[in-house]
C-alpha cells in the first residue's frame, strides 16, 4: 500500500538550531514527492517539490531512494518557520498521499 | 493565493442532519479533491474527480457525497451517515499535467451538535 510516513508528530528547536523533518516512504515505482507547509491561520500551501530541486526560505529535502526518504532541512531555525508540515508522495494514479504532520515550533 | 473558495467558514449542523460545502475554483483547473483534516490524523482522502460529470472514491468516502456538474465548482455533502463528521474540511484543486502542485482552499470546519 501507499504511505507516507512522517515519525514526529511534534518537534521543537530553538531559534538558530539545524532542523531537520523526517519523511519516509512506502510506494511502488517512483512517486513524485512534496513538502507542504500550513501557517498558523492560513492556507495549507506547497513548500518545495523534489523534482525542482529547490530551496525555499532556506529549506531543502534530499530524495534517498535507498532509504526510501525524503527529509526536510534547513541549517538555521527561525520563528516564522513554526508550522504544520506534510509530506506528500504521488505516484501514477494522481492521488496525493499525505503524511500525518509535523508540527515544528522553533523557540525564541 | 486566491483562486479557490469554500463555504461557509464555519459551520453548525444539528446531528442527523445533511449539509453542503461549498468549494469553487477559478483556476481552470480540471482535477478538484476534497480532504478531511483531523489532528494527529493528517489529510485523508474523501473523494476526487478530474472531469467534470465524474469522480472517484478516495480513502473515506463511506458518509459522504459529491457532484461534479461544473467544472469549476464541485460541492460535499456530509450525510447523516457520517459517524464522525465533526472536522475542517479541505478542497483542493489542480491542473492534470504531471507533477503540478494542488492549490487548496482555506477550509470549513463542521462542528455537529
Amino acid at each position: 500500500a501507499q504511505r507516507v510516513t512522517q515519525p514526529e508528530k511534534l518537534l521543537s528547536v530553538f531559534k538558530g538550531a539545524p532542523v531537520e523533518l523526517k519523511c519516509n516512504y512506502s510506494y511502488s515505482g517512483s512517486p513524485e514527492l512534496f513538502w507542504y507547509v500550513q501557517y498558523s491561520r492560513q492556507r495549507l500551501q506547497l513548500l518545495l517539490r523534489h523534482i525542482s530541486r529547490e530551496s525555499i526560505k532556506g529549506f531543502t529535502a534530499d530524495l534517498n531512494k535507498g532509504e526510501t526518504s525524503f527529509h526536510l532541512k534547513k541549517p538555521f531555525a527561525q520563528e516564522e518557520d513554526s508550522a504544520m508540515y506534510y509530506c506528500a508522495a504521488q505516484g501514477g494514479s494522481e492521488k496525493l498521499v499525505f503524511g500525518k504532520g509535523t508540527k515544528l515550533t522553533v523557540n525564541p | 493565493d486566491g483562486g479557490i473558495t469554500q463555504s461557509p467558514k464555519y459551520l453548525f449542523r444539528k446531528e442527523g442532519q445533511n449539509v453542503t460545502l461549498s468549494c469553487e475554483q477559478n483556476l481552470n483547473h480540471d482535477a478538484m479533491y476534497w480532504y478531511r483534516q483531523d489532528p494527529g490524523q493528517g489529510l485523508r482522502l474523501i473523494y476526487y474527480s478530474q472531469i467534470v460529470n465524474d469522480f472517484q472514491k478516495g480513502d473515506i468516502a463511506e458518509g459522504y457525497s459529491v457532484s461534479r456538474e461544473k467544472k469549476e465548482s464541485f460541492p460535499l455533502t456530509v450525510t447523516s451517515a457520517q459517524k464522525n463528521p465533526t472536522a475542517f474540511y479541505l478542497c483542493a484543486s489542480r491542473p492534470l499535467t504531471p507533477n503540478n502542485e494542488q492549490f487548496f482552499g482555506p477550509g470549513t470546519r463542521l462542528t455537529v451538535l
